[in-house]
């Protein structure tokens, strides 16, 4: 069985421009949702989609977007990017994230230089 | 705002010994999750705690939550190297079918031989 796959693994951007990544989820799983993890901040939650619908979201700025295709493939759009984004992203799919919880992908690192 | 805090932030001890790790959370939230890191590796589910007095054992470790105090632990028995890793607890908040997780700061364990 698949599991949820993040692509790609490893991006090195500039300050200012912008990143989009990319995140399978296992299929059948309906809700995607996006975590930042940094040394400094930990594990933070980003958004949170199901049924092409963003459902929740966290702490970030609007330069943060996301979104979910009919598949329920999911990508996440950094824009401006700063030093600070630095980060490990994570995708995380469920079929019911109450009662099942969240199969995470690798993730993807992003360094900003 | 939910806080989740984890203690120690970091655990050395011998193989053989046991230990706990604890996850005090600030408001009310009837599910936890347990997850493990490995060093530049993604989240591994471990025990997912849906009620209070909710217990999961998986070999050398068992969680259980106390839902009225506000508390997860995760206890070690016997401890091996293999289990060298970092542990996260994970609060579910939400309702209505979405959900966000919010993470502790993680237990860097490391099990010396």
């Amino acid at each position: 069985k698949a599991g949820v796959t993040q692509t790609p693994r490893y991006l090195i951007k500039t300050r200012g421009q912008q990143v989009t990544l990319s995140c399978s989820p296992i299929s059948g799983h309906r809700s995607v949702s996006w975590y930042q993890q940094t040394p400094g901040q930990g594990l933070q939650f980003l958004f949170e989609y199901f049924s092409e619908t963003q459902r929740n979201k966290g702490n970030f700025p609007g330069r943060f977007s996301g979104r979910q295709f009919s598949n329920s493939r999911s990508e996440m759009n950094v824009s401006t990017l700063e030093l600070g984004d630095s980060a490990l992203y994570l995708c995380a799919s469920s079929r019911d994230a109450a009662n099942y919880g969240y199969t995470f992908g690798s993730g993807t690192r992003l360094t900003v230089v | 705002e939910l806080k989740v805090e984890q203690n120690p932030l970091f655990l050395s001890m011998q193989e053989g010994k046991n230990y706990t790790i604890y996850c005090n959370y600030s408001t009310t939230s009837d599910r936890l999750y347990w997850y493990r890191q490995d060093p530049g590796k993604s989240l591994e589910s471990l025990f997912v705690l849906l009620s209070n007095g909710a217990v999961k054992q998986e070999g050398r470790l068992m969680a259980s939550l106390d839902t009225k105090a506000r508390l997860s632990t995760l206890h070690i028995t016997a401890a091996v190297h293999d289990l060298s890793a970092t542990y996260f607890c994970a609060v579910v908040m939400g309702s209505r079918g979405t959900y966000k997780y919010i993470f502790g700061t993680g237990t860097r364990l490391k099990v010396l031989a």
